[in-house]
């Protein structure tokens, strides 16, 4: 079994503040984790995955992830926020099962 | 290269009518996803497609519901005799599957049902 916990639904921050969005999980077998990203009118587009390795993610538009297996954790962080990272994210989590399982999805909101 | 495409982009509907909904996966990914997307919702799994092997439609929210992939790639979701919660946008997805090391998943675009 798997399954993912998004805390909170809306994020609010800042330009130029840390981005910091919080994804755990539970999976009875090592865990493939990913953040994906979704814009307005869009569909859902990788930002990064960690499946074995190393525990800290680099993804694209300088986001990352850490896997803490200990905490059951897979939180995406960014250290300066831009406008056009407003959006919404989800956290999801594989390997329990071939159909990967999505969080509720969090809406980051960045003002100037 | 071609990414995931779904059509049509949007589709208004009355109450009770028969839809369509296309999806053409990335190439050579033997995996392929239907999700629906309600206003301000996550994802909804609906059914899952890998290879030639028998679907999982353990998604589906009811017999109205039904799915399609032929010849290993396009796929068709069918609703029958909508209704209006049926209105929501429907996601399609590609992967390399299973064995492709991976769980990663290529969306669509998607298709905002409304029904009417």
């Amino acid at each position: 079994a798997q399954s993912v916990t998004q805390l909170g639904s809306h994020v609010s921050v800042s330009e130029g503040a840390l981005v910091l969005l919080r994804c755990n999980y539970s999976s009875s077998v090592p865990p493939y984790l990913f953040w994906y990203v979704q814009y307005p009118n869009q569909g859902l587009q990788l930002l990064l995955k960690y499946t074995t390795g190393a525990t800290l993610v680099k993804g694209i538009n300088g986001f990352e992830a850490e896997f803490k297996k200990s905490e059951t954790s897979f939180h995406l962080t960014k250290p300066s926020a831009h406008m056009s990272d407003a959006a919404e994210y989800f956290c999801a989590v594989a390997g329990g099962s071939y159909i990967p399982t999505f969080g509720r999805g969090t809406s980051l909101i960045v003002h100037p | 290269g071609a990414g995931v495409s779904q059509s049509p982009s949007n589709k208004v509907t009355e109450k009770g009518k028969d839809v369509e909904l296309r999806c053409d996966p990335i190439s050579g990914h033997t995996a392929l996803y239907w999700y629906r997307q309600s206003l301000g919702q996550g994802l909804e799994f609906l059914i899952y497609f890998q290879g030639n092997s028998a679907p999982d439609k353990s998604g589906l929210p009811s017999d109205r519901f039904s799915a399609e992939r032929t010849g290993g790639s396009v796929s068709t979701l069918t609703i029958q005799r909508t209704q209006q919660e049926d209105s929501a946008v429907y996601l399609c997805a590609s992967s390399p599957g299973v064995a492709g090391g991976t769980y990663e998943q290529y969306f669509g675009p998607g298709t905002r049902l409304t029904v009417t």
